[in-house]
């Protein structure tokens, strides 16, 4: 099984609301990560786990709070966003944190 | 910091012709990934380079790393309408811990 799945395909929501976005693989990998990507534009990385840990935070604002679960699982929270936050948001894994990426389809996200 | 670039930003072609990205770093690199993103989808794993001077091939695709493994191309030959999408490069600088993405060749071919 090489499969990222994320949930949901599409959100919306409001400035105001809390939503997160889920992530799901089964390959064993031990890096997970967060990307942001906008159209026409590279893949932005936000945060890395590496066994089960947050290895990298790029700066990323408050708003968006990432959680590993377990091996298997990553979560990104959402809070307060502002309209510039809609994008298309990528997670991928990976056997560690040097080798190939396997990307879910994404969470393309709308905000109001 | 870490840049990666990548020329041509566009590239249309007739289906057959060929076609070639150049991905260039500022610094040495560990390794350089290539990945193609289809229109809607999300970028999925073409191979990796790790060794200076480095040519693998897939099918019509070959895959080189320079000598000072500071750059890469991926060169399509005879083009299909299948290859459209965005071809990236990634790579791993050796005293980094995360790979970097350059910005992309957007490939169309036209039928």
């Amino acid at each position: 099984d090489t499969e990222v799945t994320q949930t949901p395909k599409h959100l919306v929501m409001g400035m105001t609301n809390k939503k997160s976005l889920k992530c799901e693989q089964h390959m064993g990998h031990r890096a997970m990560y967060w990307y942001k990507q906008k159209a026409k534009k590279p893949p932005e990385l936000m945060f890395v786990y590496s066994y089960e840990k947050l290895s990298i935070n790029e700066s990323v604002p408050s708003r968006f709070s990432p959680e590993c679960p377990n091996s298997s699982l990553l979560n990104l929270h959402l809070h307060a966003l502002q309209p510039e936050d809609s994008a298309l948001y990528l997670c991928a894994s990976s056997q560690d944190g040097l080798s190939e990426q396997y990307f879910g389809p994404g969470t393309r996200l709308t905000v109001t | 910091g870490q840049q990666v670039m990548q020329i041509p930003q566009y590239q249309h072609v007739q289906e057959g012709e060929d076609f070639t990205t150049y991905c260039n770093s500022s610094t040495t690199l560990s390794n350089i990934q290539w990945y193609k993103q289809r229109p809607g989808g999300h970028p999925v794993f073409l191979i990796q380079l790790v060794k200076s001077g480095e040519v693998k091939k897939q099918k019509r695709l070959t895959f080189q790393f320079g000598e000072a493994k500071k750059n890469s191309s991926l060169h399509i030959t005879a083009t299909q309408t299948t290859d459209v999408g965005t071809y990236f490069c990634a790579g791993l600088e050796t005293s980094y811990d995360k790979v970097i993405f350059g910005p992309g060749t957007s490939l169309s071919v036209i039928p």
